[in-house]
Formats: structure tokens, sequence, C-alpha cells
């Protein structure tokens, strides 16, 4: 079955970039599908952060915009999130997550989740 | 402050049927499908509802959605002490040319 993971640092200091990566596992991904990225501080509610497609095509967080970049790298079955001048503000649990073929904000399959700090 | 608004919680008590509402505007819920998550305490959210009234499969129909103009509902009949959690509904915002969630609801079984 399709599988996804999260990596990156846990611990990133204010002003850096935030870097993540996703691997996933059980089928291509390129496989007619887009990628994901929300996320959630701690107590609070889900923050959608922006999907990639295969193609490279993006759509953002109006929020975030000016901070992120998704992108993929389909020979190696991973798609990835970097953001930019981080504050603490950003401190949250992020996740990755497949996009249904079939509905814009149908997300059906998600990683685990990796948590990030930022702090000096 | 979220496009989507929700409320904070709802409870029932076990067996019950319980309805949780989002209500958004003409760019988001008004022109574009809804779909809902739940999140467990400590875990991922899962697809529970797509395209307003869609269940994934191996997702109890128990659980159903519905849309009327620019609001959402999730209702969850026969509760059980396992549904407890929080639910966030979800859509695209045509104006924002972005994904949208709700502020989330927390589902508490008496």
């Amino acid at each position: 079955q399709v599988q996804l993971q999260e990596s990156g640092p846990g611990l990133v200091k204010p002003s850096q970039t935030l870097s993540l990566t996703c691997r996933v596992s059980g089928d291509s991904i390129d496989s007619g599908y887009s990628w994901t990225w929300i996320r959630q501080a701690a107590g609070r509610g889900l923050e959608w952060i922006g999907r990639v497609y295969t193609s490279g095509s993006t759509n953002y967080n109006p929020s975030l915009k000016s901070r992120v970049t998704l992108s993929v790298d389909t020979s190696k079955n991973q798609f990835f999130l970097r953001l930019n001048s981080v504050t603490v503000a950003d401190s949250a649990v992020y996740y990755c997550a497949r996009v249904s073929a079939v509905t814009l904000m149908g997300f059906d399959i998600w990683g685990q989740g990796t948590k990030v700090t930022v702090s000096s | 402050q979220s496009v989507l608004t929700q409320p904070p919680s709802v409870s029932a008590a076990p067996g019950q049927r319980v309805s949780i509402s989002c209500s958004g505007s003409s760019p988001n819920i008004g022109s574009n499908y809804v779909a809902w998550y739940q999140q467990l305490p400590g875990t991922a959210p899962k697809l529970l509802i797509y395209d307003n009234s869609q269940r994934p499969s191996g997702i109890p129909d128990r659980f159903s959605g519905s849309k009327s103009g620019t609001s959402a509902t999730l209702s969850i009949t026969g509760l059980q002490t396992g549904d407890e959690a929080d639910y966030y509904c979800a859509t695209w915002d045509s104006s924002l040319s972005a994904g949208v969630f709700g502020g989330g609801t927390k589902l508490t079984v008496l």
C-alpha cells in the first residue's frame, strides 16, 4: 500500500530555512496524483500550506506564498517543502499527504507527521 | 481566523446522532466540493468525506456529509466513544486559489 514518510530537522533556528522531505513508497509519485503539505501548530487547527504536481506546478497558501517553495523529484519518488525566514510561529507538526485524483481537497493518504520547533 | 467557521465543540451521548456545521462563503463552499477529516488524538487526520457526501472505502455509513449553499454538515449516527476526535471541514477557495480548513470541532461522546 502507498505510504508517506516525512523527514527533516526537528529544530530550526529563527530566520533560517526549514526543509522537509516526503518519501512516497508503494507507488510511483508520478501516477496522476498531486501532493500537499499541511501543518498544525500545537493545540491549533490544520493549515494548508500548498500543493505540488509532478509537472512542477504549484499552489500556495497566500499567507505563506512569499516564503514557501514546494518541489518534486520523481526520480527519487519524493517531494519537498522549503520555508524561508522561519519564526517561532512556524513551529508545528508538518504533514505531507496525497491529493485524491478525483477531488481537490481529498487528502486520502497522510504521513505520520514530523514535529518542527523553531528556536534559538 | 479561519475562512470556514465550525463550532469549537459538540457533544452527545453514545448511540445518539450529532451534526457538525461548516459555514463558508460563495468562493469556497459555495463553489467547490467539501471534504471532512477526523483527527484522533495524537494521530494524523483521516479523510472521512469528500465531494460533499462521498465516503472513501472503509468509512462506515454512520458518517455522512451534505452541502447546501455556502454551508456543509457532517453527521454521525450511532455515536461511539471511539468517535471522540477533532473534525475538520476543508474546501478550495477559488478567490484565494488555495485550500482552506475550518477551525475544527472537538466531539465529545459523553
